[in-house]
């Protein structure tokens, strides 16, 4: 079975400094890749996804993500943190099965130091 | 357009008593998922449904009843509600399957629910 592991269950981070979060995954074939933000009281927001092509995908807010098939990882990174980026995080796989919905690693939460 | 709603937000359940969470999406949406966050342990999906009529069970059913009777509505029912599902419940909605094809998901706000 398909299943997700954030290493990091917090992180913080300088305001100004690079980030990068953590996501390895578990499947036998090609996943379909996501992360997710979650602001304090919200629901989760897409930052990016991978389906296939360019392992290096682009997503709002200034994040982006590599697939690296070699390692089973995905991880996010941006290069200059914001306050605003304080947030929980978290990484999902989708396998390749109708009607099977993600299944999200437990989340990675980012603090931001000023 | 309101996207996904989820009524109620907050709610204080005494043992054994019941109640049901509505869902309701404007967005023609097929797909419906009910999820479940606790803290440490992300989210864990409760049951979802892949079109009108139709209802699957996910990773942690037990305790949990759904219907999608409308396509727009996703109700999640407890019967009798026990501590351990305290928790805060989110519903989310997609065009399609996000496993078959990657499509993006629409996440309500979530209903904070206390079982005392």
């Amino acid at each position: 079975a398909q299943s997700v592991t954030q290493p990091d269950i917090h992180i913080t981070v300088s305001e100004g400094a690079s980030l990068e979060l953590r996501c390895n995954y578990s499947y036998g074939a090609t996943p379909y890749l996501f992360w997710y933000v979650q602001s304090p009281g919200q629901g989760l927001q897409l930052l990016l996804k991978y389906f296939s092509g360019d392992t290096l995908v682009q997503g709002i807010k200034g994040f982006e993500a590599e697939f690296k098939r070699s390692q089973s990882s995905f991880n996010l990174r941006k290069p200059s943190v914001h306050w605003s980026d304080a947030a929980e995080y978290f990484c999902a796989v989708g396998a390749n099965q109708a009607g099977t919905a993600l299944i999200f690693g437990k989340g990675t939460t980012l603090s931001v130091s000023s | 357009n309101a996207g996904v709603t989820q009524t109620p937000k907050f709610r204080v359940l005494k043992t054994g008593q019941s109640m049901t969470l509505l869902c309701a999406q404007d967005m023609n949406h097929e797909y419906m998922y009910w999820y479940r966050q606790d803290p440490g342990m992300g989210l864990r999906l409760i049951h979802y449904s892949v079109g009108e009529g139709t209802t699957a069970k996910g990773e942690v059913p037990d305790g949990y009843n759904v219907s999608r009777l409308k396509k727009q509505n996703f109700l999640l029912g407890l019967e009798s509600a026990a501590p351990s599902q305290t928790s805060v419940y989110f519903c989310a909605s997609s065009w399609g399957s996000w496993g078959l094809d990657g499509t993006e998901a629409f996440f309500g706000q979530g209903t904070r629910l206390t079982v005392v």
